[in-house]
């Protein structure tokens, strides 16, 4: 089945400064690519998602990069606010694998004010 | 609100004890998936159901077991509770397999079990 490794597992950035995530997967036929961000004690939500015929997708702060060949994607935040703090986790889901997505570890990230 | 939901909210049980956690997908999605979460863990897979049947188990203990009932909602059943079953359980539920409305999973709030 598909593996997805997320790293780093924390990551502690100054206000205003970028916070870089990445992932990589191993099923060469997933086509699908969300993130979830979970904020203390709630529900993880969808902040963005990019799909396998799409190389760079971008949401105002926030973009995620796909990069087929070496099966890896990223989550980019740029110009980071307290209201970032959360744990991140990234997703992969394929047909072959009934579109189940298997999930990151999660990266927690701490916006230092 | 994200269209799932998911009750109660929060349980208290003691060990030995069976509770049944519920959950109604959004409207229209075919899907459901459990995911249980302990303190400061990842999203560790349980079931997938999908029109009623089973698809997929993840790290689901035999002492837990779920159903999807024809108008779609499901349920989580654990017995014989341990203190460490006590856990953040998440469903989620998405628009299926054969025709998808949207790929992604719209997770509900979650129940908060504690076994003491």
């Amino acid at each position: 089945g598909e593996n997805v490794e997320q790293h780093p597992s924390t990551l502690s950035v100054q206000e205003g400064d970028s916070a870089v995530i990445k992932c990589t997967y191993s099923d060469s036929a997933s086509n699908y690519f969300p993130w979830y961000k979970q904020e203390l004690g709630k529900r993880p939500q969808l902040i963005i998602d990019i799909r396998s015929n799409v190389g760079e997708k971008k949401d105002q702060r926030i973009a995620v990069t796909l990069n087929k060949t070496a099966k890896h994607f990223s989550l980019h935040i740029t110009e980071t606010q307290p209201e970032d703090s959360a744990v991140y986790f990234c997703a992969a889901s394929s047909q072959s694998n009934d579109y189940k997505l298997s999930f990151g570890a999660g990266t927690t990230v701490t916006v230092r004010a | 609100d994200s269209g799932v939901t998911q009750t109660p909210k929060h349980l208290i049980t003691a060990t030995g004890q069976r509770v049944t956690l519920r959950c109604s997908p959004r409207s229209g999605d075919l899907s459901v998936y459990w995911y249980q979460q302990s303190l400061d863990q990842g999203l560790q897979f349980l079931i997938h159901y999908y029109n009623g049947e089973e698809r997929a188990k993840g790290n689901i203990l035999e002492r837990f077991s779920a159903q999807q009932f024809p108008d779609l909602h499901s349920e989580l059943n654990l017995s014989s509770l341990e203190l460490g079953d006590s856990a953040l359980y998440f469903c989620a539920s998405s628009g299926g397999i054969d025709r998808f409305r949207d790929y992604g999973y719209t997770f509900g709030s979650g129940t908060r079990l504690t076994v003491v």
